[in-house]
């Protein structure tokens, strides 16, 4: 079975400061997709940034970046200039092409000191 | 496009009654999806429906679970004899068939089983 780990319970970052996100994960399929999503207190789930495996290219969406290592199987997120709104809990997610549940990490609780 | 809707938001039970909750996808998006999610960890898959047609479940599942999207447009989440156990935030999301990668989660349904 697929596994997703995020080493770090909580981060902490100072406003406009740049703080980096841990994610690995297990598997033994060449075909699948992974995902940062971030959880506001209260809210609702939303993508933050996604990469398909079968892309070198590290994917980027304004301030957040990843740091997709295939062989090492980690997929770090990377989040530029922090923000006040960035305060949540960010989670790592895999899916299997062809399957479609969503096998999600325990989470990162982002923290922004202002 | 007013993104997932669940309703309700909150359900407060006693102990072997039964629930339903109801989750209405974004318009015309074909794939939907529930998740479970307990307090510090990440969501679990629980089943997915590709139109009416439920095409995968998790052996999170029980058979006291029982999931429904007739019409292929809005899906039922029934739990039956609920249990303290079953306490937890019950996300749907929707995806499109031309980017069924990407899932849009709602703001979720909590659940309190006294």
């Amino acid at each position: 079975a697929q596994t997703v780990t995020q080493s770090q319970p909580e981060m902490s970052v100072q406003e406009a400061e740049t703080v980096t996100l841990s994610c690995t994960y297990d598997t033994s399929e060449s075909d699948y997709y992974l995902f940062w999503y971030k959880q506001p207190p209260s809210r609702q789930m939303i993508l933050v940034i996604r990469q398909e495996a079968y892309k070198q290219q590290n994917a980027t969406e304004n301030r957040f970046s990843v740091n997709f290592q295939k062989a090492a199987k980690s997929f770090s997120l990377k989040i530029s200039d922090s923000q006040l709104g960035d305060a949540a809990m960010y989670f790592c997610a895999y899916k299997m092409g062809g399957a479609d549940g969503l096998t999600f990490g325990k989470g990162t609780h982002l923290i922004i000191q202002p | 496009d007013t993104g997932v809707s669940q309703d309700p938001r909150h359900k407060i039970t006693k102990r072997g009654q039964n629930v339903t909750f109801r989750c209405d996808p974004i318009s015309e998006h074909n794939r939907l999806y529930w998740y479970r999610q307990t307090l510090g960890q990440g969501p679990e898959f629980l089943t997915y429906f590709q139109n009416e047609a439920q095409l995968e479940k998790s052996r999170l599942l029980s058979d006291r679970f029982s999931a429904e999207r007739p019409k292929g447009s809005f899906s039922t989440l029934e739990i039956q004899r609920t249990e303290q156990g079953d306490s937890a935030m019950y996300l749907c999301a929707s995806s499109p068939a031309l980017a069924k990668n990407i899932q849009y989660f709602g703001a979720g349904t909590r659940l309190s089983v006294l």
